[in-house]
């Protein structure tokens, strides 16, 4: 299957800072990149999808400038979590696809721990 | 977000025995259905799809069934192995949109 890379799989920052994390598709172009964040023993919750070069869309309840997110290329996009604070610490996972009627490849994810 | 945050339900089964992991998704206008296996602190795997025309489909010791009467996949996984422990979940898709909405998800302890 195609692989999704997303960087870093987990980072620890001090609350206030910002953290940005990337996805790439490695070896598809992908149109679309989608944003999840993943709590303990819970299911992924969609925060936001990316659409190359156009302004992402946000789930209800997910502040758009909090999490703000870039998608500059079709391989590229970038989720920054602004002023972090500890109750931002999550998984945070995206996945890629090509087109609307395929699979989504998901990357590793990354583990964010606010202090 | 879409997506209900609850805590995972859990199926325990013996190595060998067959599993039958259950979902119920949520919008009828949903075409394509995928089933992913999650292991701790990893990202998502694919494990089989269906498209709304059918209503199963067989994989490698994996077989997906959709009812769209009740809205409702499972996933049936023969000769469970200890690899297999992990949270699945499944997936719905409306491909006349992009999003991915996840179900709940199920843990799979497999004991051997």
């Amino acid at each position: 299957g195609a692989v999704v890379s997303q960087h870093p799989s987990w980072v620890i920052c001090k609350s206030g800072t910002s953290v940005k994390i990337e996805c790439r598709s490695l070896d598809f172009q992908a149109t679309t990149m989608f944003w999840y964040r993943q709590f303990p023993k819970q299911s992924l919750m969609l925060m936001a999808t990316s659409n190359e070069g156009s302004k992402a869309t946000y789930e209800q309840g997910v502040e758009k400038d909090k999490f703000l997110i870039n998608h500059a290329s079709l391989t590229l996009s970038t989720l920054t979590v602004t002023s972090a604070h500890p109750e931002d610490s999550s998984f945070y996972i995206c996945s890629a696809r090509q087109g609307a009627d395929t699979e989504a490849f998901f990357g590793q994810g990354t583990r964010l721990t606010v202090v | 977000g879409e997506s209900v945050g609850l805590h995972l339900p859990t199926l325990s089964v013996q190595e060998g025995d067959n599993s039958i992991i259950n979902c119920a998704y949520s919008n009828s206008a949903s075409d394509y259905f995928i089933w992913y296996k999650q292991e701790s602190g990893k990202g998502p795997q694919f494990i089989i799809d269906i498209r709304s025309n059918m209503d199963k489909r067989q994989g490698q010791r994996v077989t997906v069934l959709l009812n769209k009467t009740v809205k409702h996949l499972s996933l049936q996984i023969a000769a469970t192995q200890p690899g297999d422990s992990a949270v699945y979940f499944c997936a719905e898709i409306y491909t006349g949109g992009f999003k991915t909405i996840f179900g709940a998800g199920t843990r799979l302890f497999v004991k051997a």
